[in-house]
């Protein structure tokens, strides 16, 4: 299996619930992100990864809590969400981190609130 | 304040004919830009890139133009195919604060009609 892979596909959770997110990729990259997509919204980046390491995160909301144990792996873990949080998830990755890296896209998770 | 402007949310052109979708941008600090294409049901993928000391990048049936005078780029797709059918993001990536940002536009939704 290649590229990057997001599961699962779709979520539907209550506001009290714990769920997580999960990115794999087979592509030897070292960068890995996470971004929402809301309706009519641009895209937006929530948390980068840099070997490993957490590099940003762009004033994302404490219910949300990335974790990266591996360059391969990637998880977002969600807790006492709101309405407002459903929308697509996508993680990325890129072989460096840099701003003429590519990034290769799992095909998201959307997640809806209850 | 949107920084990346995607102002037509959709574009309908006939098979054969040339595609041109538009991308304006407000940050002079953006040096590299891209755009990804994504249907329905899956994640953007990388289409094609250009840095800021070129005014024009080609690749196949893509060219992508760049005026950086203006703040304008553009997607030129020629001759346009019904597979083309997507929606298109552009995105700018530039060295900010310390950190690489890369910011996307809202996506304009390409229609080839054969």
């Amino acid at each position: 299996e290649t590229g990057v892979t997001q599961t699962p596909r779709h979520l539907v959770m209550g506001m009290t619930n714990k769920k997580s997110l999960k990115c794999e990729q087979h592509l030897g990259h070292n960068a890995m992100y996470w971004y929402k997509q809301s309706a009519k919204k641009p895209l937006e980046l929530m948390f980068v990864y840099n070997f490993k390491e957490q590099t940003e995160n762009n004033s994302v909301p404490s219910r949300f809590s990335p974790e990266c144990p591996n360059s391969s792996h990637l998880f977002l873990h969600l807790h006492t969400l709101q309405p407002e949080d459903s929308a697509l998830y996508l993680c990325a990755s890129s072989q460096d981190r840099g701003i003429n890296q590519p990034q290769h896209f799992g095909d998201g998770t959307r997640l809806s609130i209850l | 304040d949107q920084q990346v402007k995607q102002n037509s949310p959709s574009l309908s052109v006939q098979e054969g004919r040339i595609s041109i979708l538009n991308c304006d941008y407000t940050n002079s600090m953006f040096d590299y830009f891209l755009w990804y294409k994504k249907y329905p049901a899956e994640g953007p993928t990388f289409l094609i890139s250009i840095s800021s000391i070129k005014d024009k990048n080609e690749d196949g049936r893509f060219t992508v133009f760049l005026n950086k005078s203006a703040k304008h780029l553009s997607l030129h797709i020629v001759p346009s195919q019904p597979g083309d059918s997507a929606v298109y993001f552009c995105a700018a990536s530039a060295y900010q604060g310390g950190s690489e940002k890369l910011v996307f536009g809202k996506g304009t939704k390409l229609t080839v009609n054969p």
